[in-house]
């Protein structure tokens, strides 16, 4: 079966990065992408952008540019996800979910999640 | 760009059933039809509940159904029942790979 294990929980001060993984299991992770997406507390859902594991292409949203960085490792299997230049209101749930690999859509598998929190 | 526009609340007795409806432009939902619908309950990853408008992954009940009309979309829950109590939320495919969510709508199962 599909899963997606995310590393546990983080604790930044402001300035900080974080780096965030998720390793794939149960299907063949270079046929697909990873989209990473976060969730403020009590907030809605805000993608962050895209990475395809099948061609390397990357789309991050506009809000992200210049401060994320998305990579993977095909021989572990795993997406990372790295925010820099933290501020406290980036304090959210951080999702991976595996969309497609030519297209960003759908996602169809999500990680448990990862809270990042922001705190001088 | 802006979240797509949902509305906040939607309810109904067991059995019953609930329209979400979300709107977004023609750059969007009305662009593509590449809308996606989430289930998510407290404290629990989002599930894919529907993609492509109205296309229903393997495991997800008949009870939920999505249509699209113009830049509106719309997720019906048939036959409520008290699992069905969760946060909904829209997706849709903005042109070059982007995505957008929508803001969300929590069903209360009365």
């Amino acid at each position: 079966q599909v899963q997606l294990v995310q590393s546990g929980v983080e604790v930044k001060k402001p300035g900080a990065s974080v780096k965030v993984s998720c390793k794939a299991s149960g299907y063949t992770f270079t046929s697909y992408g990873i989209s990473w997406v976060r969730q403020a507390p009590g907030q809605g859902l805000e993608w962050m952008g895209w990475i395809s594991v099948y061609n390397g292409n990357t789309k991050y949203a506009q809000k992200f540019q210049g401060r994320v960085t998305m990579t993977t490792d095909t021989s572990t299997s795993t997406a990372y996800m790295e925010l820099r230049s933290l501020r406290s209101d980036d304090t959210a749930v951080y999702y991976c979910a595996r969309s497609g690999g030519i297209m960003v859509v759908p996602l169809s598998y999500w990680g448990q999640g990862t809270l990042v929190t922001v705190s001088s | 760009q802006s979240a797509l526009t949902q509305p906040p609340s939607a309810s109904g007795s067991p059995g019953q059933s609930v329209t979400i409806s979300c709107t977004g432009t023609s750059s969007d939902v009305g662009g593509y039809n590449y809308v996606s619908w989430y289930q998510q309950h407290p404290g629990k990853a989002p599930k894919l509940l529907i993609s492509e408008v109205n296309k229903r992954p393997s495991g997800v009940p008949d009870r939920f159904s999505g249509s699209k009309s113009g830049n509106t979309a719309s997720l019906t829950v048939s036959g409520l029942q008290a699992e069905d109590e969760a946060d909904y939320y829209c997706s849709a495919y903005a042109g070059n790979n982007n995505l957008i969510f929508g803001t969300g709508t929590k069903v209360t199962v009365l």
